[in-house]
């Protein structure tokens, strides 16, 4: 079955501090990948996403994530958080042929100004 | 450039009235999708329509959902009668799928948060 796991279920760190959080997927086949962040009571909202090429992709807000295939993964980085970056973040799943965003479980992140 | 937009979005209802929640589509998109999120299950798929037709349905909770696309830009999701365990933030997302099914990114609406008491 397609699925999609986060590392961790919550993250603290202080700003300036760097952020990186893990996200691995179980796919058959070729696979369409997304992070979203879901910012305090507002709507999810697309950071970045990987469909093929350069499997380092840079996002909006300063974020960046890395498709490496052979560990199916698909990890979040930030270089230095900011006290705005607290959020929910989501890594989400899709295969080339498919409709159903599968999505992990997101990872609460807290940045203590 | 209008992103997906959702009304209303807060809604405060009593046990067993009906509930119906509204969603306009990023214009040319032809997918569209209802989604419930909630601290427990997360963000489940409830519904997937593609050129008004629904394709996937599987996720309704139950009989008492319903959902509904007349057109391209306008879909409705209802509850009736609405329980208290409906309670929870109702997303809509719409995107672009090619021919062959190639589906582009989903990009979401502000959301329902509903409250059924």
């Amino acid at each position: 079955a397609q699925s999609v796991s986060q590392h961790n279920h919550h993250v603290i760190l202080s700003e300036a501090a760097s952020l990186e959080l893990g996200c691995n997927y179980s796919y058959g086949g070729t696979v369409n990948l997304f992070w979203y962040v879901q910012y305090p009571g507002q709507h999810l909202q697309l950071l970045l996403k990987y469909f093929s090429g350069d499997p380092l992709v840079k996002g909006i807000k300063g974020f960046e994530a890395e498709f490496i295939k052979s560990k199916f993964s698909f990890n979040l980085r930030k270089p230095s958080v900011q006290w705005s970056d607290t959020a929910e973040y989501f890594c989400a799943a899709l295969g080339s042929n498919d409709y159903k965003l599968s999505f992990g479980a997101g990872t609460t992140v807290t940045v203590r100004a | 450039d209008a992103g997906v937009i959702q009304s209303p979005r807060h809604e405060v209802t009593e046990m067993g009235q009906e509930v119906t929640l509204r969603c306009k589509p990023i214009s040319g998109h032809n997918s569209l999708f209802w989604y419930r999120q909630t601290m427990m299950r997360g963000l489940e798929l409830l519904i997937y329509f593609n050129n008004n037709v629904p394709i996937d349905d599987s996720g309704m909770p139950e009989d008492r959902f319903s959902a509904k696309m007349p057109n391209a830009s306008f879909s409705t999701l209802k509850i009736q009668p609405s329980e208290p365990r409906d309670s929870a933030v109702y997303f809509c997302a719409s995107s672009l799928a090619g021919d062959r099914g190639f589906q582009e990114t989903q990009y979401f609406g502000p959301g329902t948060r509903l409250l059924v008491l």
